[in-house]
């Protein structure tokens, strides 16, 4: 079946350090990926996506490709922001509804 | 801005009541979802609707049943509420096919006593 595998947190970083959450998944078929970012207290938000093979989907500073070739996805970010403190999902999808990992703690200290 | 609504942000209820979660959204998207989340966990689709009446099970549908008699509307009901039921709920919707990005709302707490 479908799966997606994260590194396991909790991920503590300095502000301004650079951050990577490591993403592989298994699919039958060519997914889309995605990543989604829920902040304290809230739903998860769509961070950003890529539907095919070198696909980079970026937003809010935060970058991923889509590497077939490694059937991952990692997250990747510069220069973390306090504000960046959130839990990180990453997801598949092949014509169904998404399948989620489990989810990637990040806790940026000052 | 899609807005996805949950009726409550935290409901307390004791085992054996019939709970209803109910959730609306406001962007006439065709797809709704419920969710589960739990720490260690991560999210777990109970079930899903594609259109008005139309449901289908997710991954651990047992213990749950839903409602969609109008579209922006979608009703997960616990008939006979257990502690194992104790989690966060999270409801999403999409447009267009399932395997579109999801808007969620902001989740029901969800403690069974």
């Amino acid at each position: 079946g479908n799966s997606v595998t994260q590194m396991e947190g909790p991920v503590t970083l300095s502000e301004e350090a650079f951050l990577t959450i490591n993403c592989t998944y298994t699919a039958t078929g060519y997914p889309s990926l995605f990543w989604y970012v829920q902040y304290p207290g809230e739903g998860l938000q769509l961070l950003l996506k890529a539907t095919k093979a070198d696909d980079k989907g970026s937003n809010k500073g935060f970058e991923a490709t889509y590497r077939k070739e490694t059937t991952s996805f990692h997250l990747e970010k510069g220069s973390v922001q306090v504000s960046d403190s959130a839990v990180y999902f990453c997801a598949l999808s092949v014509n169904t509804p998404l399948v989620f990992g489990k989810g990637t703690r990040l806790s940026v200290i000052a | 801005d899609v807005k996805v609504t949950q009726s409550s942000r935290y409901l307390v209820k004791r085992t054996g009541e019939k709970v209803f979660l109910e959730c609306v959204q406001d962007m006439d998207h065709e797809n709704m979802f419920w969710y589960r989340q739990d720490p260690g966990l991560g999210l777990r689709l109970i079930y899903f609707s594609y259109d008005v009446k139309m449901k289908e099970k997710g991954d651990i549908p047992e213990g749950y049943s839903v409602s969609r008699e109008k579209k922006e509307r979608f009703s997960l009901i616990l008939e006979s509420a257990s502690t194992n039921q104790t989690s966060m709920y999270l409801c999403a919707s999409s447009y267009g096919g399932v395997d579109q990005p999801q808007h969620f709302g902001d989740g029901t707490r969800l403690s069974i006593l």
